[in-house]
């Protein structure tokens, strides 16, 4: 059964330092999300991406942040100049359709823990 | 702007007791409903749905009926197994977005 995968699934990193997260969407899909969820809180939208290219982002989605496909598989997620704020657990999904009847796949999520 | 509530967690039931998880929601237009399970160590995954009022969402003995005049999406399962133990997001989307929000989640822990 076709999934979505993410690497890492866990990633220590120092405050001030960039970080990466990967993403394989599903294969057919078009529509990829990027959400992250602090301890305890909701899961929150950070951004959208469709035809290589932002779709929609949320607040917390700033300078910050900023996603590719490089090569038409990978879906990234960059965080430069990481905050212990930016802890949290970050799920890709990706989607065939965006319509909002439509079903998000989701990764296992990848933890970032910034120290 | 839309907006999800879960009850708080963690549930926890013995095996074949009832299981109600409450959601409410506040939304523009007529939203889709949405439960996701990720169980552990895997993603989130859709349980069920509904898209319009009066709408009754199942799957693997889960239902939840979407009821406008309450703005709620309750979960329920008549007889809880150890293995749904995981937790639980309620969800929309509306407002032409077709972007979900979600809910905190709520965990469930059934013991045998």
């Amino acid at each position: 059964e076709p999934e979505v995968t993410q690497t890492p699934s866990h990633q220590v990193t120092q405050m001030g330092q960039e970080v990466i997260l990967r993403c394989v969407p599903i294969s057919n899909h078009l529509y990829f999300y990027w959400y992250r969820q602090i301890l305890g809180q909701k899961v929150e939208f950070l951004v959208s991406f469709y035809n290589n290219e932002i779709s929609e982002k949320s607040e917390i989605f700033d300078d910050q942040f900023s996603v590719e496909r490089p090569d038409g598989s990978n879906f990234t997620l960059k965080i430069r100049s990481t905050k212990l704020e930016d802890s949290a657990m970050y799920f890709c999904a990706s989607s065939e359709i965006a319509q909002g009847k439509g079903e998000l796949f989701f990764g296992e999520g990848s933890r970032l823990t910034v120290l | 702007g839309n907006s999800v509530t879960q009850m708080e967690g963690p549930v926890t039931l013995s095996e074949e007791a009832f299981l109600t998880i409450n959601c409410t929601y506040t939304a523009t237009g007529y939203p889709s409903l949405f439960w996701y399970v990720q169980y552990p160590g895997e993603g989130l995954q859709l349980l069920l749905k509904a898209t319009k009022a009066d709408d009754k969402g199942s799957n693997k003995g889960f239902e939840a009926t979407y009821r406008k005049e309450t703005t709620s999406f309750h979960l329920e399962k008549g007889s809880v197994q150890v293995s749904d133990s995981a937790v639980y997001f309620c969800a929309l989307s509306s407002g032409g977005s077709y972007i979900p929000t979600f809910g905190r989640g709520t965990s469930l822990i059934v013991h045998p």
